[in-house]
């Protein structure tokens, strides 16, 4: 079964204070590895697909990086409004129907950023 | 803006009631998904679709149905909703073969 871990489950930083959030995974044939960020009463945010180890992307203050068991999403130098929950997902196969692949979701990091 | 667009934002329900929520996307998605979002337990598939009038059971599609006559519109049903059916409803779309998905705002249902 696939299995997606976040840690910390909450994290409080102060403005400015750079931090790095974990996603590890346990999964058969990793199609894709995505993050994505969910403001309070809203559905989830799209940020950045990974597909294989070593790959890198950025955005803004953000940084994602993949590994062959884990992902960690870098935050430099966050601001207040960065707060959110930050949810990884795993995709792989799962289901019949062709080119249709499973999508296992972690539970989520909450970030708070004071000012 | 492109846009998955949910029925209702807020519901209260009646335990044995039937309940439609309806998912609408504008970006001719052949893929839509109906998600339900606990406290603890993350985000839980329940349904998905990948083409008009098809469907397939996701993760938790007990007490669920789903229909999908247009490639739009995704519709997840309640047939006799149940207190542990209180829940925030996720809708989303995507083209084929991504994990990008796109998400409405959410339906926060509550069942008395």
């Amino acid at each position: 079964e696939d299995q997606v871990t976040q840690s910390p489950e909450a994290l409080r930083l102060q403005e400015g204070e750079s931090s790095s959030l974990n996603c590890s995974y346990t999964v058969s044939g990793l199609r894709g590895l995505f993050w994505y960020r969910q403001d309070p009463g809203k559905g989830p945010e799209f940020l950045f697909t990974l597909y294989s180890a070593g790959e890198e992307k950025e955005k803004e203050r953000l940084k994602a990086t993949l590994t062959k068991k884990e992902s960690f999403l870098h935050i430099t130098a966050p601001k207040p409004e960065d707060s959110a929950t930050y949810l990884c997902a795993v995709q792989a196969p799962g289901y019949s129907g062709g080119s249709n692949y499973k999508l296992t979701f972690g539970k989520g990091t909450l970030l708070t950023v004071n000012p | 803006d492109v846009k998955v667009t949910q029925s209702s934002r807020y519901l209260v329900k009646r335990t044995g009631e039937k309940v439609f929520l309806e998912c609408v996307q504008d970006m001719d998605h052949e893929n839509m998904f109906w998600y339900r979002q606990d406290p603890g337990l993350g985000l839980r598939l329940i349904y998905f679709s990948y083409d008009v009038k098809m469907k397939e059971k996701g993760d938790i599609p007990e007490g669920y149905s789903v229909s999908r006559e247009k490639k739009e519109r995704f519709s997840l049903i309640l047939e006799s909703a149940s207190t542990n059916q209180t829940s925030m409803y996720l809708c989303a779309s995507s083209p084929p073969g991504t994990g990008e998905l796109f998400f409405g705002e959410g339906s926060r249902l509550t069942v008395l």
